[in-house]
């Protein structure tokens, strides 16, 4: 079945430092991929969505500069969190679709981001 | 997308039926009803999607009355593994451009 790579799956690092979190689609193309953010306790909350060859669309709060993310391909999304520090520590997960539809979205195993 | 309700939380047994309702009043005509099931510090595992009336596959089944206004996600004999957070959502299966709207998810505690 469609599986989505998440890596790291688990990142502890220094304030300051800057963090990349790549997404695969291992057996699919997805044109647009989505990162979410989780907090303990709580439900996934959508960050931005992933454009292959453009821009990504940002939600409301979500600071796009801290946040970067690329779509170099049609099977991998990176969000790389800038100059992290404790706050940024979270749970961040991505998902995609198939581009040929029909299909439920599909997600990654995670990453635990840890600040110190 | 349409909103949903679920409760926040559900107690059962190993080995007993677990039933969790999900509340879309406002559905669309072209949307679909999926559920995910949430471990601990992993990403959300895709369980049955279905449209109307009754989807069966090998881990759960999804009745979906005529209104299409609720659904029933069923897990049948559940296991100690079952305790997780399920997450009902609703929206169009197109061709992926719209994220997925998350509420609050229903945790399942299947005690021995």
């Amino acid at each position: 079945g469609a599986v989505v790579s998440q890596h790291p799956s688990r990142v502890i690092c220094k304030s300051g430092t800057s963090v990349k979190i790549e997404c695969r689609s291992l057996d699919f193309q997805a044109t647009t991929m989505f990162w979410y953010r989780q907090f303990p306790k709580k439900s996934l909350m959508l960050m931005a969505t992933s454009n292959e060859g453009s821009k990504a669309t940002y939600e409301q709060g979500v600071e796009k500069d801290k946040f970067l993310i690329n779509h170099a391909s049609l099977t991998l999304s990176t969000l790389t969190v800038t100059s992290a520090h404790p706050e940024d520590s979270s749970f961040y997960i991505c998902s995609a679709r198939d581009d040929r539809g029909g299909q439920p979205q599909h997600f990654g195993d995670g990453t635990r981001l840890s600040i110190l | 997308l349409a909103k949903t309700t679920q409760p926040i939380s559900m107690d059962s047994y190993e080995g007993q039926e677990v039933n969790i309702t999900c509340s879309h009043n406002n559905i669309a005509t072209n949307d679909y009803i999926t559920w995910y099931q949430q471990f601990p510090s992993q990403g959300p595992r895709f369980i049955i999607q279905g449209y109307k009336t009754k989807v069966t596959n090998e881990v759960a089944s999804l009745f979906i009355p005529a209104d299409r206004k609720s659904s029933t996600l069923s897990l049948p004999r559940v296991s100690l593994s079952d305790t997780a957070v399920y997450y009902c959502l609703v929206g169009p299966l197109d061709t992926g451009r719209r994220a997925l709207t998350f509420g609050s998810g229903t945790r399942l505690q299947v005690q021995p």
